[in-house]
């Protein structure tokens, strides 16, 4: 059964940290991996990865994938209160009749000041 | 670019009573819209895919009768909640893609149904 598992679940830090979130996945046909940010409404778009071992950057966000090893990572640096949403994993089933986004649960993050 | 709306962003209804959600690309033309729902401190829920001019494709468990969805237009999908209940009551969040490009999807902002 395709699967997306994200961890930790939830994140306390403080503002200037820098955190990991981590999204392994199981997933039959894998097309992308995206990452988005969701706050009080329905999630914002960060990146889309679809090869291994190319980061990509916005800002104090980043983001690369392993193929090989089935995850992705999330890093963001130098962290602020703004940063404080949840960071939702997907991957992309390509298969057939059956495509479709596979969700993960997600990483809260609180960001203290 | 790639902006989703979504129309009414909250809704109260009675039971029994049936709600449209109406789910628009403002800037493309999207051939596919996504509809999910989501629970509290759960993720997205995907309940349909909906091709323009064609019939929906529902999810393992997704009453189409329930879940009526039409997408009528390259820029309009409509989620109408027929005879809703309580447990109906969730965050409804459409999301759209560029032509074909199912695996690179953007959301609406979500309604929030509350049936009483």
């Amino acid at each position: 059964e395709d699967k997306v598992v994200q961890s930790p679940l939830s994140l306390v830090v403080h503002e200037g940290d820098t955190v990991t979130l981590n999204c392994s996945y199981e997933v039959t046909n894998f097309r992308s991996l995206l990452w988005y940010k969701q706050e009080k409404k329905a999630p914002t778009f960060l990146f889309m990865l679809t090869s291994s071992g190319i980061e990509k950057k916005s800002g104090r966000l980043s983001s690369i994938l392993d193929k090989k090893e089935l995850f992705s990572i999330l890093n963001i640096t130098a962290t602020q209160t703004g940063d404080s949403a949840v960071y939702l994993c997907a991957v992309f089933n390509n298969a057939g009749n059956n495509r479709k986004l596979i969700w993960g649960l997600g990483t809260s993050l609180a960001v203290n000041p | 670019g790639a902006v989703v709306s979504q129309h009414p962003s909250w809704v109260i209804c009675k039971s029994g009573t049936s709600v449209k959600i109406e789910c628009r690309s403002l800037d493309f033309q999207a051939t596919t819209m996504f509809w999910y729902r989501q629970f509290p401190k759960q993720s997205l829920m995907l309940m349909a895919t909906s091709n323009e001019g064609s019939k929906a494709t529902y999810e393992q468990g997704v009453e189409k009768d329930k879940f009526l969805i039409n997408h009528a237009s390259l820029t309009l999908s409509t989620l109408t909640v027929t005879s809703a209940h309580p447990e109906d009551s969730s965050f409804y969040i459409c999301s759209a893609s560029l032509g074909g490009r199912w695996y690179e999807q953007y959301f609406g902002p979500g309604t929030r149904l509350t049936v009483t």
